[in-house]
């Protein structure tokens, strides 16, 4: 079975310029989750849907992130303009909201690099 | 302010010994805990979790351990394997369709 696809894996972009991060969540699974980590913060949650509506987005650190999931079977975050500070490691993660245990499938990321 | 806390950065064990990781929780509305395991370049996957009506849950070499009135759960990993090295991230969450939230993790390294 496809796990949570994440693209790209690596993003390399000067300060100023747009970046969009893609996520194709575990088919089936109507929870998607959008996460960072870095040194300082660990694994901090940035935003989640359910059924593709946003439920929580206080994570989401300033205006310039956004993120949309337009249909079950994908979503983005998108930064603009991006930052030095933005660089960090980005998962996107998708659980079946009935699971007793709240288990999320992550993706593999995408290492973030603004210069 | 972290709710959820894992402080040792890291932790040293060697081959077929125990290997213990602990994690403090201040929320007392946490419902579910989970352990997720991380290698490098990739993603964290789901190792073992419990709820907070049971004390214990034990899946081959990996039990937790839940002690609600400290507010305190423990993975014991028994015995240690080479493989096993990796960073391991405690979590907790309130009710189903909510978020986890992660401690900042435990890098283990388990010696040959």
């Amino acid at each position: 079975d496809a796990g949570v696809i994440q693209s790209p894996r690596h993003e390399v972009t000067e300060m100023g310029q747009e970046v969009t991060l893609r996520c194709k969540p575990i088919s089936g699974h109507n929870s998607l989750f959008w996460y960072r980590q870095t040194m300082m913060r660990g694994l901090e949650l940035l935003i989640y849907f359910n059924n593709n509506v946003p439920i929580d987005d206080s994570g989401m650190p300033e205006d310039r992130f956004s993120a949309k999931m337009p249909n079950a079977s994908f979503s983005t975050l998108k930064i603009q303009p991006s930052e030095p500070r933005d660089s960090a490691v980005y998962f996107c993660a998708s659980s079946f909201i009935a699971t007793e245990f709240l288990t999320q499938h992550f993706g593999d990321g995408t290492r973030l690099s603004i210069l | 302010d972290q709710q959820v806390k894992q402080n040792s950065p890291s932790l040293s064990v060697q081959e077929g010994r125990i290997s213990i990781l602990n994690c403090d929780y201040t929320n007392s509305m946490f419902d579910y805990f989970l352990w997720y395991k991380k290698y490098p370049a990739e993603g964290p996957t789901f190792l073992i979790s419990i709820s907070s009506i049971k004390d214990k849950n034990e899946d081959g070499r990996f039990t937790v351990f839940l002690n609600k009135s400290a507010k305190h759960l423990s993975l014991h990993i028994v015995p240690s394997q080479p493989g096993d090295s990796a960073v391991y991230f405690c979590a907790a969450s309130g009710r189903a369709g909510t978020a986890l939230i992660f401690g900042k993790g435990t890098t283990l390294s388990v010696s040959s």
